[in-house]
């Protein structure tokens, strides 16, 4: 079974850090780009950031660039999204997502449950 | 960066057809694939639609998507509505400054 499970959420103060990961199973890993999405309380879905598969290329929205880092250990099979200086906007449930095609034009075909971050003071 | 506007909801009753809009607010709409999801309440998206008008597999062909390159517009059309089709319906694309944009998600109800 394909699994994406996410983990590393919690309650934090503004202006802290946070590093989510995602573990992967059942499927080759280091053959699939990666993302992160998020969805704040009751709002759409908001791309936060993409890697290849090898790791050396990665985007992010304007709205993280700077402050949000991602990343990948493809001999652990987990994906990682560093995250500083948080602020209450960043509060929603954050989910990383499998890409089959290996650009960021790809669609996401496997999505995990998510994990649930909440910056407040 | 570009906008997709969709309607923030939609009513329909069983059995019938109900269209879903995405509308690119500049670049061509034709020019990057337009992606589907499906999210249901306390649930994580699933892709219905990839590549403008690809279906996954396990998803029924009462689910059909198309781009209109005239009015810069994507369509998601749900043929024979189900119960289980309620949901929120959301388009994707990219962009060439490597930008993923969501749109701001449709809201299905099935009466």
């Amino acid at each position: 079974q394909v699994h994406l499970v996410e983990s590393g959420g919690g309650v934090v103060q503004p202006g802290r850090s946070l590093r989510l990961s995602c573990t992967a199973s059942g499927f080759s890993f280091n053959n699939f780009v990666m993302f992160w999405v998020r969805q704040a309380p009751g709002k759409e879905l908001e791309w936060v950031s993409f890697i290849s598969s090898d790791g050396m290329t990665t985007y992010y929205s304007d709205n993280e660039k700077g402050r949000f880092s991602i990343s990948r250990d493809n001999r652990r099979n987990t994906l990682y999204l560093q995250m500083s200086d948080l602020r209450p906007e960043d509060t929603a449930v954050y989910h990383c997502a499998r890409g089959p095609r290996n650009d960021i034009s790809s669609h996401m075909d496997i999505w995990g449950k998510g994990t649930t971050v909440t910056v407040s003071s | 960066n570009f906008v997709l506007t969709q309607s923030q909801s939609v009513s329909e009753s069983p059995g019938k057809t109900v269209t879903i809009s995405c509308a690119r607010s500049w670049g061509n709409i034709a020019a990057d694939f337009v992606h589907w999801y499906q999210q249901r309440p306390g649930s994580a998206p699933t892709p219905i639609i990839y590549d403008n008008n690809q279906r996954p597999s396990g998803v029924p062909g009462r689910f059909s998507a198309s781009v209109d390159a005239s009015s810069n517009t994507a369509s998601l059309t749900i043929f024979g509505l189900l119960p289980e089709d309620e949901a929120d319906y959301y388009c994707q694309s990219s962009d060439v400054t490597d930008l993923v944009i969501f749109g701001g998600g449709t809201k299905l109800t099935v009466l």
